[in-house]
């Protein structure tokens, strides 16, 4: 079945770096978009980052974007998030999920980034 | 950027009762609207798509309605593991936003 598994996540100071990855399996990953999506604690949903199947499509949200940058491999079918300057605004439970023209059909388990000094 | 709403924040309701969520759009999004429920610890899924599809595996009891900005997810009858929170989130436009989400809580 469908399986996405986040990893990277961890306790990083306020100005540091986290690469994120995100392992597909079950789904043909190359045929579908992706997206993260991140939850701070005890908030709500917040949308980050968007990329198509073949990687030449990329959308950011205002909060991330020139700090923040999406990539897949699909050969490796793994999705990654890059992340740089990070604030403690950052901290967040970060979802990667299988984006269809139904919606965010397929989530992850999430993997926890903690920004802090 | 849409702006999504949703209301009430909190439903305190009993197993059996029907739940009626509320979501609004600031602008039509058409009926490019997914629900999601979220249960503590665990990701979000997919409940309903396009307004008013069920996903494959939902239960009937779940259902959508509504266009353009004003949409309503209703359970008509509330089983004991429904009680989570529902997000909205529209796909119209760039960026893809959610509301902030509504607690359905046991009474």
């Amino acid at each position: 079945q469908e399986r996405l598994v986040e990893s990277g996540g961890g306790l990083v100071k306020p100005g540091g770096s986290l690469t994120l990855s995100c392992a597909a399996s079950g789904f043909t990953f190359s045929n579908y978009f992706m997206s993260w999506i991140r939850q701070a604690p005890g908030k709500g949903l917040e949308w980050v980052s968007y990329m198509n199947s073949v990687g030449n499509t990329i959308y950011y949200s205002d909060s991330v974007k020139g700090r923040f940058t999406i990539s897949r491999d699909n050969a490796k079918k793994s999705l990654y998030l890059q992340m740089n300057s990070l604030r403690a605004e950052d901290t967040a439970v970060y979802y990667c999920a299988k984006f269809s023209n139904d919606g965010f059909d397929f989530w992850g388990q999430g993997t926890m980034v903690t920004v802090s000094s | 950027e849409t702006v999504l709403t949703q209301s009430p924040a909190t439903l305190s309701l009993s197993p059996g009762d029907r739940a009626t969520l509320s979501c609004r759009a600031s602008q039509s999004v058409s009926d490019y609207l997914a629900w999601y429920q979220q249960k503590p610890g665990q990701a979000p899924r997919i409940l309903i798509y396009d307004a008013s599809y069920r996903v494959p595996g939902i239960p009937a009891r779940f259902s959508g309605s509504g266009s353009g900005t004003d949409f309503t997810l209703t359970i008509s009858s509330l089983e004991p593991e429904d009680f989570a929170v529902y997000y909205c989130q529209q796909r119209t436009s760039w960026p893809l936003t959610f509301g902030p989400g509504t607690k359905v809580e046991i009474k």
